[in-house]
């Protein structure tokens, strides 16, 4: 069974303070994909970072980084000096292994307010 | 280029009611995937299509049920419309292959059952 679990329902920051979502996952799988979408009030899902679970090297992407760990199953993504236009519903996804297109397992997301 | 896009943006049916919903993918993407996120919670897998073909299906009733067409634009059909039906329907494109996984999204119809 897959499953995506996001611990945080809701986190409030303030401007310029760093802040880290957690999300923790579950799979039989030894290869899948895990991602960060971003759903702001217009309800678009927009797409972040991507991860392999064949590779565990962690990076960071202007004010975004992650820090991806197998052993735990984790999957931490970070935003740098938070603006207000971070506020967001934020998810973290895993998609199995498959042949074709996607299937996707979400977490129930954390909302981010980012206070002025 | 366009992204994925989806009609209606909004709608309200009557209890028993049907739906439509349909969803053009980004130009070159073959597979397309619904998801229904209600209210405060993350998306849920409905179903994929590859190249006109199911490819998956999410814990869904057969009320819900989705096509997709030569173009590889695809339709979500709903039959026998219950107030849970009342959601966010998200519909999603991508390319296929190694090293393809990322799923765009539509900006979704927001469904609302009376």
């Amino acid at each position: 069974a897959q499953k995506v679990t996001q611990a945080q329902t809701e986190i409030s920051v303030v401007e310029k303070e760093d802040v880290t979502l957690d999300c923790v996952y579950e799979t039989r799988d030894t290869t899948y994909y895990l991602f960060w979408y971003k759903q702001p009030p217009s309800g678009e899902l927009v797409f972040l970072i991507r991860r392999n679970s064949f590779d565990e090297q962690n990076e960071i992407s202007g004010r975004y980084s992650w820090n991806f760990q197998k052993s735990t199953s984790s999957f931490n993504f970070t935003i740098t000096a938070s603006q207000v236009v971070d506020s967001a519903v934020y998810f973290c996804a895993l998609r199995p292994n498959m042949e074709y297109g996607n299937k996707l397992v979400f977490g129930a997301g954390t909302i981010l307010r980012v206070k002025s | 280029d366009a992204g994925v896009t989806q009609s209606p943006t909004h709608l309200i049916k009557t209890r028993g009611q049907h739906v439509t919903l349909r969803c053009s993918p980004i130009s070159g993407h073959k597979s397309v995937s619904w998801y229904q996120q209600v209210l405060g919670q993350g998306p849920q897998f409905i179903f994929q299509y590859y190249e006109k073909e199911e490819r998956g299906r999410g814990n869904f009733p057969d009320r819900f049920s989705a096509r997709q067409f030569p173009n590889y634009s695809s339709e979500l059909n709903v039959n026998a419309l219950l107030l849970g039906d009342s959601a966010l329907y998200l519909c999603a494109s991508s390319l296929v292959g190694r090293g393809h996984t990322e799923a765009f999204f539509g900006q979704g119809t927001r469904l609302t059952v009376v």
